[in-house]
């Protein structure tokens, strides 16, 4: 089965620095893998995916991710950060062969500081 | 565009009683889910649907049912509510590359 490994609970930061949130996950012959962020309070909203095709996508907000399938890596960076940043991210991963579900890892608390 | 509508939004219960949240989709998808989200724990699979009149168990499916009557309805029932079952609910649907999500429904259980 499916597993989302984000090895840092919170990532503190300062406003302006940039940032990197780690993401692995088990490996599969073929994933789609996801990035959501969480406001407080509020739903996820999809940060960017990765389906196929150039190993660096873009997101939005400034976030890019990087899909590394030799390392089962899918981690996000933001070369800036901004206070509105603060907030839970999660990283996730499914396969058409699991219908598709959603297996999410424990989330990343952004923090960014003035 | 409604996308993913969940209700209710809010709900206290009491131990014991029962609820059920409703999630509805317009967007035609054949697949649904619930998940549960705890402090910690990132959002967890308690059911899902492939399609119309189907349904399956996910990663923590005990103390919930679950219906797809129409395609565009997945239903999450609790029949004997515990405080276990305190957590934010949230609903998902996909036609196969993205998931678009409700904004949640808070229930606590006194």
């Amino acid at each position: 089965a499916q597993s989302v490994t984000q090895l840092d609970s919170q990532v503190p930061v300062f406003e302006e620095a940039p940032v990197e949130l780690r993401c692995n996950y088990s490996s599969s012959v073929s994933v789609y893998l996801f990035w959501y962020v969480q406001y407080p309070n509020q739903g996820l909203q999809l940060l960017l995916k990765y389906l196929s095709g150039s190993t660096l996508v873009k997101g939005i907000n400034g976030f890019e991710a990087e899909f590394n399938k030799s390392q089962t890596s899918f981690h996000l960076r933001k070369p800036s950060v901004h206070i509105s940043d603060t907030a839970e991210y999660f990283c996730a991963v499914s396969d058409i062969d699991s219908s598709y579900k959603l297996i999410f890892g424990s989330g990343t608390r952004l923090l960014v500081r003035p | 565009n409604a996308g993913v509508t969940q209700t209710p939004k809010f709900r206290v219960l009491k131990t014991g009683q029962s609820m059920t949240l409703l999630c509805a989709q317009d967007m035609n998808h054949e697949y649904m889910y619930w998940y549960r989200q705890d402090p910690g724990m990132g959002l967890r699979l308690i059911h899902y649907s492939v399609g119309e009149g189907t349904t399956a168990k996910g990663e923590v499916p005990d103390g919930y049912n679950v219906s797809r009557l129409k395609k565009q309805n997945f239903l999450l029932g609790l029949e004997s509510a515990a405080p276990s079952q305190t957590s934010v609910y949230f609903c998902a649907s996909t036609g196969g590359t993205e998931a678009f999500f409700g904004q949640g429904t808070r229930l606590t259980v006194v």
